[in-house]
């Protein structure tokens, strides 16, 4: 692995479903994010976490959920997943929270039927 | 509230043409500002500028930030049909609300 992976790379799931996107780094940075992108609305942030065991709200945070168990994962869940939720997802992260350059994963194309 | 401003929205330019990107904000406790390319997929960071009047360069795209008109530019000169891309501004800030803050991005088409 060199960066950061994302999986899956796209997905079509029925609303009320639960979906998990899921993100690896192996560039042992401590801070990690996720961002969803919308037309015409830029990139958003959803969570983040700023080393492993800690977590914190974005911009956007309702209806997704996410945890840090280690340094190099940072699974995203949407636990009930709506229409309003069809997007891009980004998954990046950092040497240190909001400190250093951010770098992106390939991303996730989700659409919520 | 944070607000980024990227003009113009789209643009559409020959081959060798030179190309100035623009990028406006209002942020509290401004901290840097990054631009990043994206094609398909996933941005790729291309600058970090923190301050003011100190060019970035890089081959043939350039950067500079000016923190008292709260605005940067992105140059790119001599353009390749490889140029093509939407480019995004962001700003960072810092203080006990940290945020990276994104504008909805330059469409630019270099054409032969």
């Amino acid at each position: 692995i060199a960066g950061i992976t994302q999986a899956p790379t796209s997905q079509i799931l029925a609303a009320g479903r639960r979906m998990t996107l899921r993100c690896t780094q192996d560039m042992r940075h401590n801070a990690m994010y996720w961002y969803r992108q919308d037309l015409g609305l830029g990139l958003r942030l959803i969570h983040y976490s700023n080393t492993a065991g800690t977590t914190g709200k974005g911009e956007v945070p309702d209806g997704y959920s996410v945890s840090r168990a280690n340094t190099d994962d940072f699974p995203l869940t949407l636990a009930s997943a709506v229409p309003s939720q069809t997007s891009v997802y980004f998954c990046a992260s950092s040497m240190a929270v909001w400190r250093d350059t951010q770098y992106f994963g390939p991303g996730t194309r989700l659409t919520v039927l | 509230e944070d607000k980024v401003v990227q003009s113009p929205l789209s643009l559409v330019v020959h081959e060798g043409d030179t190309v100035t990107l623009n990028c406006s904000y209002e942020v509290t406790n401004f901290r840097s500002l990054l631009w990043y390319k994206q094609e398909k997929k996933a941005p790729t960071f291309l600058f970090m500028l923190t301050s003011s009047g100190i060019e970035k360069k890089s081959g043939r795209l350039s950067s500079i930030l000016d923190k008292k008109e709260l605005f940067s530019i992105l140059n790119i000169t001599a353009t390749q049909t490889g140029d093509s891309a939407v480019y995004l501004c962001a700003v960072l800030n810092t203080g006990t609300a940290s945020k990276l803050t994104f504008g909805t991005g330059t469409r630019l088409q270099v054409t032969l």
